[in-house]
């Protein structure tokens, strides 16, 4: 089955820090891969995609994610964590190509807090 | 340039009732998707319409269903609710159905079932 994992459920980090949020993919055939944002009370925001090509993305925010295909991962990550990041970050699959019809399958999530 | 409009914010309703949850996708979309989000789970993906049809459908009971208009809102219903249904539904709108990387989605609304 298609799924997507998250394995840290909150992570802490002090404002100014580096972070790096997990995520791993398993598909049959390597999927688009999607990093959303989440604050309370607001809807999901695309931080980034990967779809082919350059496995370094650089999405808005400051962000970026590496996709490394021998290990199934797409990490997010970001240099220096502002006050504003605190937020729920996501990481989602679809199938590549045009049969997605924009179903996504979704990790459990990761909560990010950041400490002034 | 409005995004995507859930209505309502919030809802609250007892076990056997039935609701219907709305969703106007963003100006010049025609493709509106129905995720739900269960509190401290990601969003699970419920079904897509376009062209007023479900094109596609996840892992959801015939208690979930949905329609959508000529001016491409759409809505959501669920009949006979459960506990379990209490969550956040999330819509989301798109150009076309194979555009994944234009998903916008609403703030969403939040069900309660007592």
């Amino acid at each position: 089955a298609q799924s997507v994992t998250q394995p840290d459920i909150h992570i802490t980090v002090s404002e100014g820090a580096s972070l790096e949020l997990r995520c791993n993919y398993s598909y049959g055939a390597t999927p688009y891969l999607f990093w959303y944002v989440q604050s309370p009370g607001q809807g999901l925001q695309l931080l980034l995609k990967y779809f082919s090509g350059d496995t370094l993305v650089q999405g808005i925010k400051g962000f970026e994610a590496e996709f490394k295909r021998s290990q199934s991962s797409f990490n997010l990550r970001k240099p220096s964590v502002h006050w504003s990041d605190a937020a729920e970050y996501f990481c989602a699959a679809s199938n590549a190509g045009g049969t997605s019809y924009g179903k996504l399958t979704f990790g459990q999530g990761t909560i990010l807090t950041v400490h002034p | 340039d409005a995004g995507v409009t859930q209505s309502p914010t919030h809802l609250i309703k007892t076990r056997g009732q039935q609701v219907t949850l709305r969703c106007s996708p963003k100006s010049g979309h025609d493709t509106v998707s129905w995720y739900q989000q269960a509190l401290g789970q990601g969003p699970q993906f419920i079904f897509q319409y376009y062209e007023e049809e479900e094109r596609q459908r996840g892992n959801f009971p015939d208690r979930f269903s949905g329609h959508q208009f000529p001016n491409y809102s759409s809505e959501l219903n669920v009949n006979a609710l459960l506990l379990g249904d209490s969550a956040l539904y999330l819509c989301a709108s798109s150009l076309g159905r194979a555009a994944n990387e234009k998903l916008f989605f609403g703030s969403g609304t939040q069900l309660s079932v007592l």
